[in-house]
């Protein structure tokens, strides 16, 4: 157990709906980076949040966006869904103080588009 | 980008030895190693550094080799909780994870 949780646990919804994804990252972390995981690929780098601030951005478009809340909790927030964002979502928390740090997965949101 | 993995999958029988590797095409600072079992979160295994550190805490060894921009992680004397896919991960940029396309690993009895 990493102390990194995720809600919800599941969700499906409809082409050209929103949806928001919660992470609560482990304590006495202060950074939240968000990866979607497609089914058989390795996790997909989404963006990361360092201190409310997003601290850098893979390839998605601006329809994702995230928040991290001064408890460094944070959501991932996804407008117009599209069939292709049915994926695993996962958030993963680590604690940066200068150097490489270690990143802790949560159990991830599986997001279904229909 | 992605780093590459070779082999794609393997399959061992309980005591085996194995070896996945994960090389790069770019310089390399730092490779994250994680293993993630079905319909779980990947878990982290270990983290090697450029300059030869090491942080991990399962008993699995793993090498770095910062001038041909690889790593190999090592399973000896395999388990059947050992199955699973194995990532490598490598940083972009402070915390911007790559990772590869995974190396199926599945231990039989």
């Amino acid at each position: 157990e990493t102390g990194v949780t995720q809600s919800p646990t599941h969700l499906i919804k409809t082409r050209g709906q929103q949806v928001t994804l919660r992470c609560s990252s482990q304590s006495g972390h202060n950074t939240v980076s968000w990866y979607q995981q497609a089914l058989g690929q390795g996790p997909q780098f989404i963006f990361q949040y360092y201190r409310e601030e997003e601290n850098g951005r893979g390839n998605f478009p601006p329809r994702f966006s995230g928040l991290q809340f001064p408890n460094y909790s944070s959501e991932l927030n996804v407008n117009a869904l599209e069939l292709d964002d049915s994926a695993l979502y996962l958030c993963a928390s680590s604690f940066w103080g200068g150097g490489t740090d270690t990143q802790y997965f949560g159990p991830g949101t599986r997001l279904t588009v229909l | 980008q992605q780093p590459v993995q070779s082999p794609q999958a393997v399959i061992l029988r309980e005591g085996e030895d194995a070896v996945i590797n994960c090389s790069s095409s770019k310089a390399l600072y730092s490779v994250h190693w994680y293993r993630q079992k079905h319909g779980e979160a990947p878990v982290f295994l270990m983290i090697l550094l450029k300059g030869g550190e090491q942080k991990g805490h399962e008993k699995i060894s793993a090498s770095f080799n910062e001038k041909k921009q690889q790593s190999s992680l090592y399973l000896t004397a395999s388990q059947l909780s050992y199955s699973g896919t194995y990532f490598c991960g490598t940083e972009l940029g402070r915390g911007k994870l790559i990772f590869g396309q995974g190396t199926e690993l599945s231990v039989k009895p």
